[in-house]
């Protein structure tokens, strides 16, 4: 089942411009809402994640931003520079549940 | 730190061949599991296990095979290789309380001719 949407599938931006990635879900137990980056040849790696309690969480020059009421949450990438080029994934997901669902995967290319 | 610790990197086998991916992690983490990554479908989840002994099938086990005997060790056979097979499989492991971040392994890039 589609418990997870991504959007977009990729995208460009130009350097120094906002990236915004989104992810809209199903569940309504989800209560853990994570971002992952991915650069080649590597694994994934935990990026931010924010808990439902808060509408954001701002690290650095990465925003997450959480609509409960639209079961939606996006990663705001501020300033995009050359070195966030890679692959975002949005894994929400709910205490007890073991299989842990991943978007399709976002592919974020920055352009000088 | 050597973290999550997948072999081998990269393999190329035969329709019909067996083989085994390595996976090992040295953080005492309870959860440990299986990802396959293909274009355009994002991570699935294969196999996952919580605990030495204990495992259960994700969204696409067919094919896999998995035990758990130690903490540490959770390796991933494939018993007669198909060209559906052909991916990329990560090995991810978290803790069982706390944030429940997950580690990944750099993966194996598997082909099957």
């Amino acid at each position: 089942q589609q418990q997870v949407k991504q959007s977009p599938q990729s995208l460009i931006v130009q350097k120094g411009g906002i990236s915004i990635i989104n992810c809209a879900y199903e569940n309504t137990a989800f209560d853990y809402f994570p971002w992952y980056q991915q650069f080649p040849g590597k694994g994934p790696a935990l990026l931010i994640a924010i808990r439902p309690d808060v509408s954001e969480k701002k690290e650095g020059r990465f925003t997450i931003s959480f609509n409960k009421s639209a079961k939606q949450f996006s990663l705001h990438i501020m300033d995009s520079q050359p070195g966030d080029s890679a692959t975002y994934f949005c894994a929400p997901r709910s205490f007890g549940n073991e299989k842990l669902t991943f978007g399709t995967g976002t592919r974020l290319t920055i352009i000088p | 730190n050597a973290g999550v610790t997948q072999t081998p990197k990269f393999q190329v086998l035969k329709t019909g061949q067996s083989m085994t991916l390595q996976c090992a992690q040295d953080m005492n983490h309870e959860y440990m599991s299986w990802y396959r990554q293909d274009p355009g479908m994002g991570l699935r989840l294969i196999h996952y296990s919580v605990g030495a002994g204990i495992t259960d099938q994700g969204e696409v086990p067919n094919g896999y095979n998995v035990s758990r005997s130690t903490t540490e060790d959770f390796p991933l056979r494939l018993l007669s290789a198909a060209p559906s097979q052909t991916s990329v499989y990560f090995c991810a492991s978290r803790r069982e309380t706390g944030t429940r971040e997950l580690f990944f392994g750099s993966g194996t890039q598997l082909s099957v001719l």
